[in-house]
């Protein structure tokens, strides 16, 4: 069965400052892979997306991810982080040709931007 | 862009009253719509996948009788929860999808808050 793993819960990290949030997935198919990030009390914004092509992997407000299959994974960078920044992402994969188009979410990571 | 509004944005009712939430794609044709539920803190929870014109399927746990889903049409799906309870109280978000794609587009979500 599918699922996603987000390990770290909550990131801490000073405003400038480069970050990495992990995301790994299990699936014995290909996937399509998200990063959609939260506010507080808001709906999902998505950040980036991997659907084919190239692994690298260029989204919006700065953040790009890589897919590596050989690791099942797909973590999410920005090499400067801003206040702005803080706030609930979640890592989403979905099966390619399932036909259920279902969603599998991680758990999330709250990252914190620190002045 | 793909475009999914949800009404209302937040509700507060009574113990055993029903409480509905509608979800419409504007500007594109929604195949396939997805609720979800999220309580505070937590991830994102698949409640139940809805195609137009057909029965939603409901995923293990999900009470059908107590989270009663509507697709009429290519457009607008509703859940509306019935004999609601403080336990009822979450995060609702919904999200569709159209054509081939596997992408879903999500909604800004409705807070229920049940008294």
């Amino acid at each position: 069965a599918q699922s996603v793993t987000q390990l770290d819960s909550q990131v801490p990290v000073f405003e400038e400052a480069p970050v990495e949030l992990r995301c790994n997935y299990s699936s014995s198919v290909s996937v399509y892979l998200f990063w959609y990030v939260q506010y507080p009390n808001q709906g999902l914004q998505l950040l980036l997306k991997y659907l084919s092509g190239s692994t690298l992997v260029k989204g919006i407000n700065g953040f790009e991810a890589e897919f590596n299959k050989s690791q099942t994974s797909f973590h999410l960078r920005k090499p400067s982080v801003h206040i702005s920044d803080t706030a609930e992402y979640f890592c989403a994969v979905s099966d390619r040709g399932s036909g259920t188009y279902k969603y599998i979410f991680g758990t999330g990571t709250r990252l914190k931007v620190l002045a | 862009g793909a475009v999914v509004s949800q009404h209302p944005s937040r509700v507060i009712c009574k113990s055993g009253t029903s409480v509905k939430i509608e979800c419409r794609s504007l500007d594109f044709q929604a195949t396939t719509m997805f609720w979800y539920r999220q309580f505070p803190k937590q991830s994102l929870m698949l409640m139940a996948t809805s195609n137009e014109g057909s029965k939603a399927t409901y995923e293990q746990g999900v009470e059908k009788d107590k989270f009663l889903i509507n697709h009429a049409s290519l457009t607008l799906s509703t859940l509306t929860v019935t004999s609601a309870h403080p336990e009822d109280s979450s995060f609702y978000i919904c999200s569709a999808r159209g054509g081939s794609t596997n992408e879903q587009f999500f909604g800004p979500g409705t807070r229920l808050t049940v008294l």
